[in-house]
C-alpha cells in the first residue's frame, strides 16, 4: 500500500515550537503536502514540497527528505488558533494524480 | 471569490433513497474531486476528473458515482444510500496536475443515512 504515517495527537504550549512528522512509501513519490483543518472546517492548504530541503512561509515551515520518505512541518511561536488537525498529503505518480492522505495530527495548542 | 460550493451541506436521509451531492468550483480547474473523512481514517478518495468527461476511481468509489459533463460541476451520486456511507464529504479542485501544489476544499457536506 501507499502507507503515509503521522502521529494520532500532540500538545505545545502557547509560544512554543513543535514538529509534525509525516512518513511515507518512496515508490513513485511526486510531491507532499501539508493541509490545515479546523475542526469542521475544510483543509486548507499549508505548504508544498517536491524537492529536498526547507520550505519557509511566515511561521510554518515544511522540510522533505526524498531518500528516507520523510518530511516534517513546523510551527514556531505558536499561537492558540493553530490547535487544528495537521494532513500530510503524498501524491504518487502511479496513482494517476491522486493524493493520498496521512490520518491527520491533531495539534492542541495549550495557555 | 473564488471558491468550491458544495450542496446540501447538511442532510439525513434514509438507506436506498437516491441523492446527489453537488460540487461547483468558479476558478475553471481542470481537477475536481471527491473525499470522505471518517473519524480515525482520515481523508480518503473516492472518485476524481481531470477534465470534463474524464473519471477516474479512487481508493474507496464503490456505492458512488459521478459526472463531469461541464467544466464547472462535479455532483456525487449515491444511488442506493447505506448506512456505511454516513460520513463528512469533500469536494476539491485544482489546476491540471496538482502541479501548483494548491487544492481547494469546498466547505464539507455531513451526511447521514439512516
Amino acid at each position: 500500500g501507499q502507507n503515509i504515517d503521522q502521529p494520532t495527537e500532540m500538545t505545545a504550549t502557547e509560544g512554543a515550537i513543535v514538529q509534525i512528522n509525516c512518513t511515507y512509501q518512496t515508490s513513485g513519490f511526486n510531491g507532499l503536502f501539508w493541509y490545515q483543518q479546523h475542526a469542521g472546517e475544510a483543509p486548507t492548504f499549508l505548504s508544498y514540497n517536491v524537492l529536498d530541503g526547507l520550505e519557509e512561509k511566515g511561521r510554518f515551515s515544511s522540510f522533505l527528505s526524498r531518500s528516507k520518505g520523510y518530511s516534517y512541518l513546523l510551527l514556531k511561536e505558536l499561537q492558540m488558533k493553530d490547535s487544528a488537525s495537521y494532513l500530510c498529503a503524498v501524491r504518487f505518480n502511479n496513482a494517476g494524480n491522486m493524493l493520498t492522505f496521512g490520518g491527520g495530527t491533531r495539534l492542541m495548542v495549550k495557555p | 471569490e473564488a471558491q468550491v460550493t458544495q450542496n446540501p451541506r447538511y442532510l439525513i436521509t434514509v438507506t436506498g433513497k437516491k441523492l446527489t451531492v453537488t460540487c461547483s468550483q468558479n476558478m475553471n480547474h481542470e481537477y475536481m474531486s471527491w473525499y470522505r473523512q471518517d473519524p480515525g481514517l482520515g481523508l480518503r478518495q473516492i472518485y476524481y476528473s481531470m477534465n470534463v468527461e474524464v473519471t477516474d476511481k479512487g481508493d474507496v468509489p464503490e456505492g458512488y458515482k459521478v459526472s463531469r459533463k461541464e467544466k464547472r460541476n462535479f455532483p456525487l451520486i449515491l444511488e442506493s444510500p447505506s448506512p456505511n456511507q454516513t460520513s463528512l464529504y469533500f469536494c476539491a479542485s485544482s489546476l491540471a496536475g496538482l502541479n501548483t501544489g494548491e487544492l481547494f476544499f469546498g466547505e464539507g457536506s455531513r451526511l447521514t443515512v439512516l
